[in-house]
């Protein structure tokens, strides 16, 4: 079974513009999460989507947005991009979003010029 | 909220030696415990994880953790380190829901030959 897919691995951005990032979770599953991690802040929830509903976000300005498609693919945008938005973005999926194993990416690295 | 606490950032072993990295959380429930290592440019890979049951659970790669209720401390212990262990390890949170993962900032492992 394939794993947990994301596209970029690799992104250079500059100040203002905005990104899209994909994430496509593991046959099955239809519970996708997105993290924010960097050596500052450490791993941040950025947000969770299930049968392409958000269901629980983390405390991240409304820059920091998403959406699910019926394939349970999952994207995430980040508009009017920051220098502190360089990050390495992860994405994780499980069967269920419930108490349950989440499985992750390799990570989408953001950095942003 | 939930909160994890990983006291130490960096932990250096020999090789065969044994380790242990401690986990501290904070839940007002039972919660729901997960150990998760990344090694450089990669995402991050679960080791073994606790939802109820027996408080000694077995994971990969020979490692194990010990949920102490009170003590709210979730140790990773393995007996004999191997120079491949060498990686960030996090420990992680999650709620009733499972759908809130808070991760801890992280321990560094490096194993000296």
């Amino acid at each position: 079974k394939a794993g947990v897919t994301q596209t970029p691995r690799y992104l250079i951005k500059t100040r203002g513009q905005q990104v899209t990032l994909s994430c496509s979770p593991i046959s099955g599953h239809r519970s996708v999460s997105w993290y924010q991690q960097t050596p500052g802040q450490g791993l941040q929830f950025l947000f969770e989507y299930f049968s392409e509903t958000q269901r629980n976000k983390g405390n991240f300005p409304g820059r920091f947005s998403g959406r699910q498609f019926s394939n349970s693919r999952s994207e995430m945008n980040v508009s009017t991009l920051e220098l502190g938005d360089s990050a390495l973005y992860l994405c994780a999926s499980s069967l269920t979003g419930g108490p349950d194993e989440q499985f992750f990416g390799p990570g989408t690295r953001l950095t942003v010029l | 909220a939930q909160s994890v606490t990983q006291p130490d950032i960096h932990i250096t072993v020999s090789e065969g030696a044994s380790l242990e990295l401690r986990c501290n959380y904070s839940y007002g429930a039972t919660p729901y415990l997960f150990w998760y290592v990344q090694s450089p440019g990669q995402g991050l890979q679960l080791l073994l994880k606790y939802f109820s049951g027996d408080t000694l659970v077995q994971g990969i790669k020979g490692f194990e953790a010990e949920f102490k209720r009170s003590q709210s401390s979730f140790n990773l212990r393995k007996p004999s380190v191997h120079w491949s262990d060498a990686a960030e390890y996090f420990c992680a949170v999650g709620d009733n829901y499972g759908q809130n993962f808070v991760f801890g900032p992280g321990t560094r492992l490096s194993v000296l030959p």
